[in-house]
Parts: C-alpha cells; sequence; structure tokens
C-alpha cells in the first residue's frame, strides 16, 4: 500500500519559534508536495518538489522554505512561526509523468500557533 | 490560469437520496481532473479521475463523474447515499504535464440525515 507519513499529528508552537513539518513517502516518487487548508479555501501549493535538492514555490510559499535532502523525505520549515500559520498541513507525493498521475497525501498535521 | 469552483460549501441528503457534487473547472488546455474525499482527521483519498478516453468516470464506493467539457464541469454523483458518505469532498484540476500539481476547489462538506 501507499504510504505517506507525515511524523507530527498535532503541534503547539510559540509565536518566533522554528518548526520543522517532516514527511516520509515509501514508494519511491519523484513528486513530492506541501499544502495548507484551511476552511472554505480548499488546499493551497505551499512548495513542491520534482527531485532530489529541488524545489519550487507554490501558489503561498511566503513564510516557508522547504527541504529535500533525500527522495523520500520533504521538509517543511516555518523559519518563524506566526499565528497566521496556524492551520493543517498536507504532505503529498506522486510518480513522474506528468499531471494524470495520482498524488497520495498523508494523514495531516494540525499547527497551532500561539 | 487554473482554478476550480465547487458550488455549495455544505450539502445535505437523506440516507437513500442522490448525492450531487457540483464542480466547474477553469483550464486553457485539457485538463485531468480529480475528486478526492477527506473523512474528520485524516488526509485526502482518491475517490476518481479523468485524465482522457471515456467521460463518465467511476470511482470507489459507488461514486461516479462525467466530464463535459462544453459546461467545463465535473460533478460527482452517488445514486444513493449512505451515512458513511458523511466527509468533506474536494475537487481538483491538474494540466498536462505540470508535474502533476493539483489545483483544489472550496470543498463541499456532505452531511447524510438518517
Amino acid at each position: 500500500d501507499v504510504k505517506v507519513t507525515q511524523s507530527s499529528r498535532y503541534l503547539v508552537k510559540r509565536t518566533g519559534e522554528k518548526v520543522f513539518l517532516e514527511c516520509v513517502q515509501d514508494m519511491d516518487h519523484e513528486n513530492m508536495f506541501w499544502y495548507r487548508q484551511d476552511p472554505g479555501l480548499g488546499l493551497r501549493l505551499i512548495y513542491f518538489s520534482y527531485d532530489v535538492k529541488m524545489k519550487e514555490k507554490g501558489d503561498i510559499p511566503e513564510g516557508y522554505s522547504v527541504s529535500r535532502e533525500k527522495k523520500e523525505r520533504f521538509s517543511l520549515i516555518l523559519e518563524s512561526a506566526s499565528t497566521n500559520q496556524t492551520s493543517m498541513y498536507l504532505c503529498a507525493s506522486s510518480p513522474a509523468g506528468g499531471g494524470r498521475n495520482t498524488i497520495y497525501f498523508g494523514e495531516g498535521s494540525w499547527l497551532t500557533v500561539v | 490560469a487554473q482554478s476550480v469552483t465547487q458550488l455549495g460549501s455544505h450539502v445535505s441528503v437523506s440516507e437513500g437520496a442522490l448525492v450531487l457534487l457540483r464542480c466547474n473547472y477553469s483550464s486553457s488546455v485539457p485538463p485531468y481532473l480529480f475528486w478526492y474525499v477527506q473523512y474528520p482527521n485524516q488526509g485526502l483519498q482518491l475517490l476518481l479521475k479523468y485524465t482522457t478516453g471515456a467521460t463518465l468516470v467511476k470511482g470507489i464506493n459507488g461514486f461516479e463523474a462525467e466530464f463535459k467539457k462544453s459546461e467545463t464541469s465535473f460533478h460527482l454523483t452517488k445514486p444513493s447515499a449512505h451515512m458513511s458518505d458523511a466527509a468533506e469532498y474536494f475537487c481538483a484540476v491538474s494540466e498536462g504535464d505540470q508535474g502533476g500539481k493539483l489545483i483544489f476547489g472550496q470543498g463541499t462538506e456532505l452531511s447524510v440525515k438518517p
């Protein structure tokens, strides 16, 4: 079975803290994604990566960065957390080959910034 | 630019009634279209997708959707709702070879009344 694992399901962090959200996939997928989910806004793409050490900005990259040192791992970093980054964060992966391929999602990480 | 509009943020049906969730998209090239379902506190699971070929697509749990190019629509239907169908549903579009990036609609929460 396809598996995308987000190591932290629920986090509470203080304003200004550096936050790491970790994601691992076991399907040898080339593509990995970080989305943010907010009520009424659906899912919005933060960053994505098509290869190791490669990253591209999505629609809402401000305040975030990412790291992909290994093919199976894609980390989302909040350099200085703010309350408006309180949200659900979803990691996803897909094989190479274009937009017809299914994207597989992790269970999500609920982040609260206080 | 691509976009997806889901009509109705909340839909309520009675058990056994028809489920109809509406999705319209905007795309400059032939799109790939997806429906995902999200149960409470979980990630997203693929229900079905349209890439090419037959415009009526069947998915899991008895759902189906029809791609109508002339109407730029991809509505999701199920003939008879079950209590277990209560969840949030997301329509998404991916353009051609954009590496699998998905643009999501705002989501529709489906409630099923006994």
